[in-house]
Protein backbone atom coordinates (compact mmCIF):
# COMPACT_ATOMS: atom_id res chain seq x y z
CA UNK A 1 0.00 0.00 0.00
CA UNK A 2 0.96 3.80 0.04
CA UNK A 3 3.47 5.03 2.67
CA UNK A 4 3.18 7.87 4.48
CA UNK A 5 2.41 11.04 2.47
CA UNK A 6 3.65 14.68 3.44
CA UNK A 7 2.30 17.45 1.87
CA UNK A 8 4.05 20.37 1.22
CA UNK A 9 7.72 18.68 0.60
CA UNK A 10 8.79 22.71 0.64
CA UNK A 11 8.05 25.60 1.95
CA UNK A 12 9.14 29.08 2.08
CA UNK A 13 7.68 31.35 4.56
CA UNK A 14 8.38 35.14 5.69
CA UNK A 15 8.85 35.20 9.45
CA UNK A 16 5.65 36.03 11.87
CA UNK A 17 3.57 33.88 9.18
CA UNK A 18 1.50 31.13 10.08
CA UNK A 19 2.16 27.56 8.00
CA UNK A 20 0.60 24.48 8.31
CA UNK A 21 1.72 20.88 6.98
CA UNK A 22 0.27 18.08 6.44
CA UNK A 23 0.56 14.18 7.03
CA UNK A 24 -1.87 11.29 5.59
CA UNK A 25 -0.32 8.39 7.69
CA UNK A 26 -0.50 4.41 6.35
CA UNK A 27 -3.88 3.41 6.28
CA UNK A 28 -4.82 1.14 9.30
CA UNK A 29 -1.62 2.75 11.35
CA UNK A 30 -3.23 3.87 14.77
CA UNK A 31 -0.31 5.98 16.08
CA UNK A 32 1.01 9.31 14.26
CA UNK A 33 3.65 11.13 15.49
CA UNK A 34 5.92 14.46 14.21
CA UNK A 35 9.73 15.44 14.24
CA UNK A 36 11.82 17.99 13.68
CA UNK A 37 15.36 17.42 12.19
CA UNK A 38 17.43 20.72 11.86
CA UNK A 39 20.31 21.10 10.05
CA UNK A 40 23.54 18.81 11.57
CA UNK A 41 20.96 17.59 14.36
CA UNK A 42 19.44 14.43 15.03
CA UNK A 43 15.65 13.93 14.97
CA UNK A 44 13.38 15.70 17.97
CA UNK A 45 10.17 14.32 19.11
CA UNK A 46 7.37 17.05 18.85
CA UNK A 47 3.98 15.10 19.13
CA UNK A 48 2.53 11.64 19.13
CA UNK A 49 -1.20 10.64 18.18
CA UNK A 50 -2.73 7.08 19.38
CA UNK A 51 -5.88 6.30 18.39
CA UNK A 52 -8.32 8.77 20.46
CA UNK A 53 -6.41 9.29 23.28
CA UNK A 54 -5.16 12.47 24.43
CA UNK A 55 -1.88 13.50 22.46
CA UNK A 56 1.60 13.27 23.99
CA UNK A 57 2.45 17.17 23.19
CA UNK A 58 5.47 16.67 25.87
CA UNK A 59 8.40 17.45 22.85
CA UNK A 60 6.56 21.13 21.72
CA UNK A 61 9.23 23.21 21.54
CA UNK A 62 6.69 26.29 22.87
CA UNK A 63 2.79 26.72 22.42
CA UNK A 64 3.74 28.41 18.68
CA UNK A 65 3.28 24.41 17.74
CA UNK A 66 0.29 22.66 17.57
CA UNK A 67 -1.12 19.87 16.15
CA UNK A 68 -4.38 18.15 15.20
CA UNK A 69 -5.27 14.79 14.15
CA UNK A 70 -8.41 13.62 12.75
CA UNK A 71 -9.34 9.90 13.98
CA UNK A 72 -7.17 8.01 12.59
CA UNK A 73 -6.31 9.71 9.59
CA UNK A 74 -4.59 13.06 8.47
CA UNK A 75 -2.70 15.27 10.87
CA UNK A 76 -1.75 19.04 10.61
CA UNK A 77 0.92 20.44 12.07
CA UNK A 78 0.56 24.03 12.79
CA UNK A 79 3.34 26.32 13.82
CA UNK A 80 2.64 30.17 14.28
CA UNK A 81 4.03 33.00 14.37
CA UNK A 82 7.14 31.21 12.40
CA UNK A 83 10.93 31.95 13.26
CA UNK A 84 13.49 31.49 12.03
CA UNK A 85 15.22 29.00 14.48
CA UNK A 86 11.91 26.86 12.92
CA UNK A 87 13.46 26.13 9.67
CA UNK A 88 13.93 22.33 9.73
CA UNK A 89 12.91 19.44 7.79
CA UNK A 90 9.22 17.94 9.60
CA UNK A 91 9.11 14.47 9.71
CA UNK A 92 5.50 12.61 10.46
CA UNK A 93 5.52 9.12 11.10
CA UNK A 94 3.20 5.77 11.32
CA UNK A 95 2.93 2.97 13.19
CA UNK A 96 0.86 -0.19 14.32
CA UNK A 97 0.57 -0.07 18.04
CA UNK A 98 3.59 -1.16 19.36
CA UNK A 99 4.97 -1.87 15.68
CA UNK A 100 7.68 -0.07 13.93
CA UNK A 101 7.51 3.45 12.86
CA UNK A 102 7.45 4.27 9.17
CA UNK A 103 8.48 7.65 7.86
CA UNK A 104 7.26 10.34 5.21
CA UNK A 105 9.14 12.42 3.05
CA UNK A 106 9.25 15.18 5.27
CA UNK A 107 8.76 19.09 4.84
CA UNK A 108 11.41 21.38 4.58
CA UNK A 109 10.30 24.43 5.55
CA UNK A 110 12.57 27.74 5.63
CA UNK A 111 11.52 30.83 7.34
CA UNK A 112 13.44 33.97 6.08
CA UNK B 1 15.31 10.24 30.01
CA UNK B 2 16.28 7.84 26.99
CA UNK B 3 19.37 9.21 25.05
CA UNK B 4 21.37 7.98 22.31
CA UNK B 5 24.66 8.21 21.45
CA UNK B 6 26.47 8.00 18.11
CA UNK B 7 30.19 8.63 18.63
CA UNK B 8 31.01 9.20 14.78
CA UNK B 9 29.94 12.53 13.16
CA UNK B 10 30.94 11.05 9.78
CA UNK B 11 32.94 8.64 8.16
CA UNK B 12 34.60 8.14 4.67
CA UNK B 13 35.45 4.78 3.65
CA UNK B 14 36.66 2.90 0.44
CA UNK B 15 34.83 0.90 -1.26
CA UNK B 16 34.73 -2.65 -0.10
CA UNK B 17 36.03 -1.68 3.58
CA UNK B 18 34.16 -3.25 6.58
CA UNK B 19 32.34 -0.50 8.39
CA UNK B 20 31.11 -0.36 11.96
CA UNK B 21 29.20 2.34 13.13
CA UNK B 22 28.72 2.54 17.36
CA UNK B 23 25.49 3.49 19.23
CA UNK B 24 24.72 3.44 22.66
CA UNK B 25 21.74 4.26 24.77
CA UNK B 26 21.14 5.35 28.30
CA UNK B 27 17.69 3.24 29.31
CA UNK B 28 17.63 0.76 32.16
CA UNK B 29 14.39 -1.09 31.13
CA UNK B 30 13.54 -3.32 28.02
CA UNK B 31 14.07 -1.46 24.69
CA UNK B 32 13.64 -1.89 21.04
CA UNK B 33 16.06 -0.63 18.92
CA UNK B 34 16.71 0.53 15.35
CA UNK B 35 18.89 1.83 12.81
CA UNK B 36 17.87 4.01 9.95
CA UNK B 37 19.09 5.25 6.61
CA UNK B 38 18.67 7.75 4.87
CA UNK B 39 19.81 8.74 1.17
CA UNK B 40 20.76 11.55 -0.53
CA UNK B 41 17.30 13.22 -1.39
CA UNK B 42 15.55 10.17 -0.03
CA UNK B 43 13.34 9.47 3.12
CA UNK B 44 14.38 8.00 6.07
CA UNK B 45 13.77 3.75 5.43
CA UNK B 46 14.16 1.35 8.71
CA UNK B 47 17.60 -0.83 7.47
CA UNK B 48 16.76 -3.25 10.58
CA UNK B 49 15.49 -3.65 14.17
CA UNK B 50 15.83 -5.54 17.22
CA UNK B 51 12.73 -6.14 19.27
CA UNK B 52 13.57 -9.86 20.82
CA UNK B 53 15.42 -12.63 20.76
CA UNK B 54 18.80 -13.74 18.73
CA UNK B 55 21.01 -10.13 19.56
CA UNK B 56 22.50 -10.26 16.01
CA UNK B 57 19.74 -8.93 13.57
CA UNK B 58 20.17 -8.89 9.96
CA UNK B 59 18.43 -6.14 7.55
CA UNK B 60 18.42 -5.27 4.11
CA UNK B 61 21.60 -4.52 2.02
CA UNK B 62 23.93 -6.97 3.68
CA UNK B 63 23.64 -4.76 7.33
CA UNK B 64 23.69 -6.32 10.19
CA UNK B 65 23.63 -5.10 13.84
CA UNK B 66 24.06 -6.90 17.18
CA UNK B 67 22.71 -5.87 20.74
CA UNK B 68 25.04 -6.54 23.54
CA UNK B 69 22.95 -5.45 26.65
CA UNK B 70 25.79 -5.10 29.30
CA UNK B 71 27.09 -2.57 26.77
CA UNK B 72 23.77 -0.70 26.38
CA UNK B 73 25.02 -0.48 22.44
CA UNK B 74 23.77 -2.02 19.17
CA UNK B 75 26.08 -1.27 16.29
CA UNK B 76 25.95 -1.56 13.09
CA UNK B 77 28.26 -3.29 11.09
CA UNK B 78 28.87 -3.78 6.97
CA UNK B 79 31.47 -6.30 6.08
CA UNK B 80 31.66 -4.91 2.84
CA UNK B 81 30.64 -1.29 1.81
CA UNK B 82 29.60 -0.03 -1.73
CA UNK B 83 29.77 3.76 -2.93
CA UNK B 84 26.07 3.45 -2.71
CA UNK B 85 25.75 2.84 1.12
CA UNK B 86 26.48 6.19 1.05
CA UNK B 87 23.76 8.12 3.67
CA UNK B 88 23.10 9.33 6.96
CA UNK B 89 22.56 6.30 9.24
CA UNK B 90 20.59 6.83 12.65
CA UNK B 91 20.28 4.97 15.25
CA UNK B 92 16.92 5.11 18.17
CA UNK B 93 15.85 3.53 20.39
CA UNK B 94 12.15 2.76 22.11
CA UNK B 95 11.63 2.14 25.91
CA UNK B 96 9.57 -1.44 25.07
CA UNK B 97 6.01 -0.51 26.81
CA UNK B 98 4.02 0.11 23.92
CA UNK B 99 3.63 2.87 21.89
CA UNK B 100 6.44 6.12 22.45
CA UNK B 101 8.66 8.23 20.64
CA UNK B 102 11.65 6.82 18.73
CA UNK B 103 14.29 8.55 20.58
CA UNK B 104 17.54 9.32 17.70
CA UNK B 105 21.34 9.72 18.41
CA UNK B 106 22.32 12.58 16.30
CA UNK B 107 23.19 10.66 13.13
CA UNK B 108 26.78 9.43 11.75
CA UNK B 109 27.45 10.40 7.58
CA UNK B 110 28.85 8.02 5.98
CA UNK B 111 30.82 8.55 2.98
CA UNK B 112 31.86 5.91 0.63
CA UNK B 113 34.35 6.74 -2.08
CA UNK B 114 35.88 4.81 -5.29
Amino acid sequence: GAGVSQSPSNKVTEKGKDVELRCDPISGHTALYWYRQRLGQGLEFLIYFQGNSAPDKSGLPSDRFSAERTGESVSTLTIQRTQQEDSAVYLCASSRFGETQYFGPGTRLLVL
Amino acid sequence: AQSVSQHNHHVILSEAASLELGCNYSYGGTVNLFWYVQYPGQHLQLLLKYFSGDPLVKGIKGFEAEFIKSKFSFNLRKPSVQWSDTAEYFCAVIANSGNTPLVFGKGTRLSVIA
